[in-house]
């Protein structure tokens, strides 16, 4: 059974970086697409961008100059950081396997509150 | 960039009835690239629907995919109380590679 968690902290000041990490269980960083989407409060989904197990990365355009998505295959976990975050950037974060067309498992998201 | 418009934004119904979904695109894409997914409050999404009318596995029959061109529907056959949540279509390609529709909550009447 595949298993997808996140961690990282649940408040990061504005100006700073946002650093998140999803580690994998149950399956190998081969094939998929790992993907990082966000959820701010009450609004809908929005895809930040993935890595592909060859280590190619696509970002959505509207954060590309800020996202950075990372693997540590050795450790099973792939990670996100947002540089230069402001309240926008409040939102519940989920990691999630792609079969490249769709997502088909999910972490159980972790909240992020952008604030001094 | 491709545009996903979901209808109604709210739609009340009672258990045991049917439910129809709309997801709008803003230009003529493959049902091979649509997806549906279903959020609980305080849970992370769930694959209903991919290719537009595959069921992902353990995905009861009562729900159904359909739709080409420009127009997809979501169809739940007869409602459980379990099916009311928040509904997501979803596209790949284009850019961004995947666009998400804003929801549609299916509520109890």
């Amino acid at each position: 059974q595949v298993q997808l968690q996140e961690s990282g902290p649940g408040l990061v000041k504005p100006s700073e970086t946002l650093s998140l990490t999803c580690t994998v269980s149950g399956d190998s960083f081969s094939v998929h697409y790992w993907s990082w989407i966000r959820q701010p409060p009450g609004k809908g989904l929005e895809w930040i961008g993935y890595m592909y197990y060859t280590g190619t990365t696509n970002y959505n355009p509207s954060l590309k100059s800020r996202v950075t998505i990372s693997v540590d295959t050795s450790k099973n976990q792939f990670s996100l950081k947002v540089r230069s975050v402001t309240a926008a950037d409040t939102a519940v974060y989920y990691c999630a396997r792609a079969m490249q067309l769709h997502f088909d498992y999910w972490g159980r998201g972790t909240p992020v509150i952008v604030s001094s | 960039e491709i545009v996903l418009t979901q209808s109604p934004g709210t739609l009340s119904l009672s258990p045991g009835e049917r439910a129809t979904l709309s997801c709008r695109a803003s230009q003529s894409v493959s049902s091979s690239y649509l997806a549906w997914y279903q959020q609980k409050p305080g849970q992370a999404p769930r694959l209903l629907i991919y290719g537009g009318s595959s069921r992902a596995t353990g995905i009861p029959d009562r729900f159904s995919g359909s739709g080409s061109g420009t127009d997809f529907t979501l169809t739940i056959s007869r409602l459980e109380p379990e099916d009311f949540a928040v509904y997501y279509c979803q596209h790949y390609g284009g850019s961004p590679m995947y666009t998400f529709g804003q929801g549609t909550k299916l509520e109890i009447k």
